[in-house]
């Protein structure tokens, strides 16, 4: 089954303990994001990958990184998590860069909260 | 500042009967617009979408009007069924932003029995 995977599901964590989300896909895709979910604003992009080794900011990156080494694979890092980070997050994916009108594949979410 | 909005948070609808829900955008240069739908516990999943060049496109149950001069999108869901209570995001992409997608807050659906 083609899909995006992410874990975990639920995370609870406290300041400052650094903690990784994992992001996989199945469908060979090049493009690979990540968006934060919060109350009225939406989806908003945190940082997304063109390809493998390939990664450039969203809108809001701050307090993140991500490493693409492999096509497959995007995890998302919290050095030190904050409680403003408190969050729903979701991995999408896309066949390529440049090609929204396909449609994103979004994982099921991962519900942060950081304490 | 958000580029795209959809202004009710929330919209109660009863079974059988339309449901419209409403996306404003600022950026001109979005030239491609999608909806998303979204149920508890899961990731989005793309619904419907509209290029620029057409002003409306119909799937089933769901179409999507696009008004460009009011910077304006609908999707509207007839008839309405409890299956499609959900929250739905709107989605808009820029050729020159390499179609990265801009999503609006979410309008969260109800469509009772």
């Amino acid at each position: 089954e083609a899909q995006v995977t992410q874990n975990p599901r639920y995370l609870i964590t406290v300041t400052g303990k650094k903690l990784t989300v994992t992001c996989s896909q199945n469908m060979n895709h090049e493009y690979m994001s990540w968006y934060r979910q919060d109350p009225g604003l939406g989806l908003r992009q945190i940082y997304y990958s063109m390809n493998v080794e390939v990664t450039d900011k969203g809108d809001v990156p701050e307090g993140y990184k991500v490493s693409r080494k492999e096509k497959r694979n995007f995890p998302l890092i919290l050095e030190s998590p904050s409680p403003n980070q408190t969050s729903l997050y979701f991995c999408a994916s896309s066949l390529l860069w440049g090609q929204a009108n396909y449609g994103y594949t979004f994982g099921s979410g991962t519900r942060l909260t950081v304490v | 500042d958000q580029q795209v909005k959809q202004n009710s948070p929330s919209l109660s609808v009863q079974e059988g009967r339309i449901s419209i829900l409403n996306c404003d955008y600022t950026n001109s240069m979005f030239d491609y617009f999608l909806w998303y739908k979204k149920y508890p516990a899961e990731g989005p999943t793309f619904l419907i979408s509209i290029s620029s060049i057409k002003d409306k496109n119909e799937d089933g149950r769901f179409t999507v009007f696009l008004n460009k001069s009011a910077k304006h999108l609908s999707l509207h869901i007839v008839p309405s069924q409890p299956g499609d209570s959900a929250v739905y995001f709107c989605a808009a992409s820029a050729n020159n932003a390499g179609n990265m997608l801009t999503f609006g807050g979410g309008t969260r659906l109800m469509v009772k029995p």
